[in-house]
């Protein structure tokens, strides 16, 4: 079975600080997809990034990074010098594909708060 | 520009009462459409996959014949909550692959919020 865990449900920085979002996944599949969204108070889902479990590297956009290490199963996002507009929830996701196809499996979510 | 658009994005109605959301999308036919809902400062948990030209797959506790899912066409999902009770208030989204493999980008809509009174 497929889990995706966010152990930071909440999270308050200051502007200009930055801040790490955690995700660990399990999955017995050797080929899967991660992801990152966003979601600001207005509900919809914002895309960040998907990355393929046979690529390592680490990303950076802009002041966003991402961090996937295989051999601890995590899939870590930071954001550098966050701003107000950064409050939102996060979720971490594990896609799969299975007998029905691609299935996608969120975290808990973490809410990001970032005070000015 | 959207590529899923989801209707409507707000709706209240009485229990009782059957609701449809419709999930399309815009650029590109779907063969595999999916259906989320979240409830407040929760996760979205995956209720249902449809791919074009098969019946709907439930996930375990979702109730089929509560929550109707049809593929009506490759550009076109949708779902009606029938009977709606005050317990089924929730955000539901919908998210469409134009392929049903991994590498198919998955996009969502914006959304519905559910209210039941």
């Amino acid at each position: 079975a497929q889990k995706v865990t966010q152990a930071q449900t909440e999270i308050s920085v200051v502007e200009k600080e930055d801040v790490t979002l955690d995700c660990v996944y399990e999955t017995r599949d050797t080929t899967y997809y991660l992801f990152w969204y966003k979601q600001p108070p207005s509900g919809e889902l914002v895309f960040l990034i998907r990355r393929n479990s046979f690529d390592e590297q680490n990303e950076i956009s802009g002041r966003y990074s991402w961090n996937f290490q295989k051999s601890t199963s995590s899939f870590n996002f930071t954001i550098t010098a966050s701003q107000v507009v950064d409050s939102a929830v996060y979720f971490c996701a594990l896609m799969l594909y299975g007998t029905s196809g691609s299935r996608l499996t969120f975290g808990e979510g973490t809410q990001l708060t970032v005070n000015p | 520009g959207a590529v899923v658009s989801q209707h409507p994005s707000r709706v209240i109605c009485k229990s009782g009462t059957s609701v449809k959301i419709e999930c399309r999308s815009l650029d590109f036919q779907a063969t595999t459409m999916f259906w989320y809902r979240q409830f407040p400062k929760q996760s979205l948990m995956l209720m249902a996959t449809s791919n074009e030209g098969s019946k709907a797959t439930y996930e375990q506790g979702v109730e089929k014949d509560k929550f109707l899912i049809n593929h009506a066409s490759l550009t076109l999902s949708t779902l009606t909550v029938t009977s709606a009770h005050p317990e089924d208030s929730s955000f539901y989204i919908c998210s469409a692959s134009p392929l049903p493999g991994l590498n198919s980008p998955l996009h969502f809509g914006n959304g519905t919020r559910l209210t039941v009174t």
